[in-house]
């Protein structure tokens, strides 16, 4: 039974550039968050996607969006990065919207040079 | 104030001794109540969830809730070196119209051999 996957593992990207990040849920699962941890802080949710909508989102300006595949993979997306960006991007999957148990990924570390 | 906080330690117990993790939150309303384990450069793991005031254990583990004081907190018995990590309380709110997760920042758990 595959868990969370996300990919790239590692990213590197200078100021101003774009970013999309890619996350496949558990089986069975059909719900996707996105969330963004600062070194030594907890993760901070961004949004949260079921049935191909943004259902919820955390206090992220709009360069940071997304989107949802009917396989129910997700990506995020960032534009125009700032420094301020460089953070491990973890995304978590439930089985149901309203499942409050959720699973998270090995995240992708973002650095913004 | 923070939601939800943490000291963020580290908290340094021997083998063996039991290691007491606490968290406090600031939505009266919230319903839903998390312990997830962080190892270094890893992504947050889910420990245990309470819903209920008081106790609920689970091997080593035990997570106790109250609600009046809005404290909930992690006890682990007989630590280990491998239980070394970072130590996250996360909170499902009330309002918010779904399942958002807020996190705290976590404690550092250091266990000595």
């Amino acid at each position: 039974d595959a868990g969370v996957t996300q990919s790239p593992t590692h990213l590197i990207k200078t100021r101003g550039q774009q970013v999309t990040l890619r996350c496949s849920p558990k089986s069975g699962h059909d719900t996707v968050s996105w969330y963004q941890q600062a070194l030594g802080q907890g993760p901070q949710f961004i949004f949260q996607y079921y049935e191909e909508e943004e259902r919820q989102r955390g206090n992220f300006p709009d360069r940071f969006s997304g989107h949802q595949f009917p396989n129910y993979s997700s990506e995020l997306n960032v534009n125009a990065l700032l420094l301020g960006d460089s953070a491990l991007y973890l995304c978590a999957s439930r089985s149901r919207e309203w499942e409050e148990t959720q699973y998270f990924g090995p995240g992708t570390r973002l650095l913004v040079l | 104030q923070k939601e939800v906080e943490q000291n963020s330690g580290p908290l340094s117990v021997p083998e063996g001794a039991i290691a007491s993790l606490n968290c406090t939150y600031s939505d009266r309303g919230s319903q839903s109540f998390f312990w997830y384990r962080q190892y270094s450069g890893k992504s947050p793991e889910l420990i245990m969830f309470i819903y209920s005031n008081g106790d609920k254990e689970d091997g080593r583990f035990t997570a106790q809730l109250n609600k009046a004081s809005q404290y909930v907190s992690l006890l682990i018995r007989d630590s280990q070196p491998s239980d070394s990590a970072t130590y996250l309380c996360a909170v499902i709110g009330s309002g918010t119209g779904g399942f958002k997760t807020i996190f705290g920042a976590g404690t550092r758990l250091f266990v000595k051999a």
